[in-house]
C-alpha cells in the first residue's frame, strides 16, 4: 500500500509564475489536507477537502491560492504568480475519516527566484 | 482560535540523559499527536493521545495527556543521538462538532550530543 505521493519533490519557479502541486492520497483515503513549513517553523494549515469539495480552507491565502480534489485523480495546490515569500515545503495528508491519524507525504519544497 | 505552544523550542542534551518537552494548548481538543520529523523529510507520526491521563511508551519516549490543563509532555529518557530530531506535537481542532484538521506545535529541535 503506497503512502501519500507527493510531486514534484522539488520545483523551482520565477516570480510570476504558476506553481501546481500534485498530492495522490493514500489508497482508500479520501479526505485530504495541505500544509507548508517555512524554514525552521511548525507547520500551518492551509485546506481540508474531501472528494469534490473544500471543507475548511481557513488556512489558504485570500489570494493566488487554490485548491481541488476532483473525483477523479490527485489533489491539486495551485499558487499563481508566485512570489518569493511562496518559497516553503508543503506538504500533503490524508486520512480514511474526518478525525482520523493523518499521514504526511514527503513534501514538495517550491523555490521561487 | 486553537493555538498550541511548545517548549522549548531547542534543546540539546548529552546522550543518557533525561528531559521532557511541553506542550500546551489553548482550547479544549480530543485528540493530540506527537510526531518527529528528520531534516529534509515527512513527519513520522509518533503517538496519538485520546483521552485525559493517556499515557503511551515508545522505546525510550514517552508521551501524556492532561486534559484538564490542555498540557502534554513527551519524556525522553537515556538519550541517544539517533533521537536527534524536530519533535512537533499537534492537537485537533473541532469544526462542526468532529476534528477537522491539526494544529501543529512550533516544534522542539533535539540535539543529543555524545
Amino acid at each position: 500500500n503506497a503512502g501519500v505521493m507527493q510531486n514534484p519533490r522539488h520545483l523551482v519557479r520565477r516570480r510570476g509564475q504558476e506553481a501546481r502541486l500534485r498530492c495522490s492520497p493514500m489508497k482508500g483515503h479520501s479526505h485530504v489536507y495541505w500544509y507548508r513549513q517555512l524554514p525552521e517553523e511548525g507547520l500551518k494549515f492551509m485546506v481540508y477537502l474531501q472528494k469534490e469539495n473544500i471543507i475548511d480552507e481557513s488556512g489558504m491565502p485570500k489570494e493566488r491560492f487554490s485548491a481541488e480534489f476532483p473525483k477523479e485523480g490527485p489533489s491539486i495546490l495551485r499558487i499563481q504568480q508566485v512570489v518569493r515569500g511562496d518559497s516553503a515545503a508543503y506538504f500533503c495528508a490524508s486520512s480514511p475519516s474526518q478525525g482520523e491519524k493523518l499521514f504526511f507525504g514527503s513534501g514538495t519544497q517550491l523555490s521561487v527566484l | 482560535e486553537l493555538k498550541v505552544e511548545q517548549n522549548p523550542l531547542f534543546l540539546s542534551m548529552q546522550e543518557g540523559k533525561n528531559y521532557t518537552i511541553y506542550c500546551n494548548y489553548s482550547t479544549t481538543s480530543d485528540r493530540l499527536y506527537w510526531y518527529r520529523q528528520d531534516p529534509g523529510k515527512s513527519l513520522e507520526s509518533l503517538f496519538v493521545l485520546l483521552s485525559n491521563g493517556a499515557v503511551k511508551q515508545e522505546g525510550r519516549l514517552m508521551a501524556s495527556l492532561d486534559t484538564k490543563a490542555r498540557l502534554s509532555t513527551l519524556h525522553i529518557t537515556a538519550a541517544v543521538h539517533d533521537l536527534s530530531a524536530t519533535y512537533f506535537c499537534a492537537v485537533g481542532s473541532n469544526y462542526g462538532g468532529a476534528t477537522n484538521k491539526l494544529i501543529f506545535g512550533t516544534g522542539t529541535l533535539l540535539a543529543v550530543q555524545p
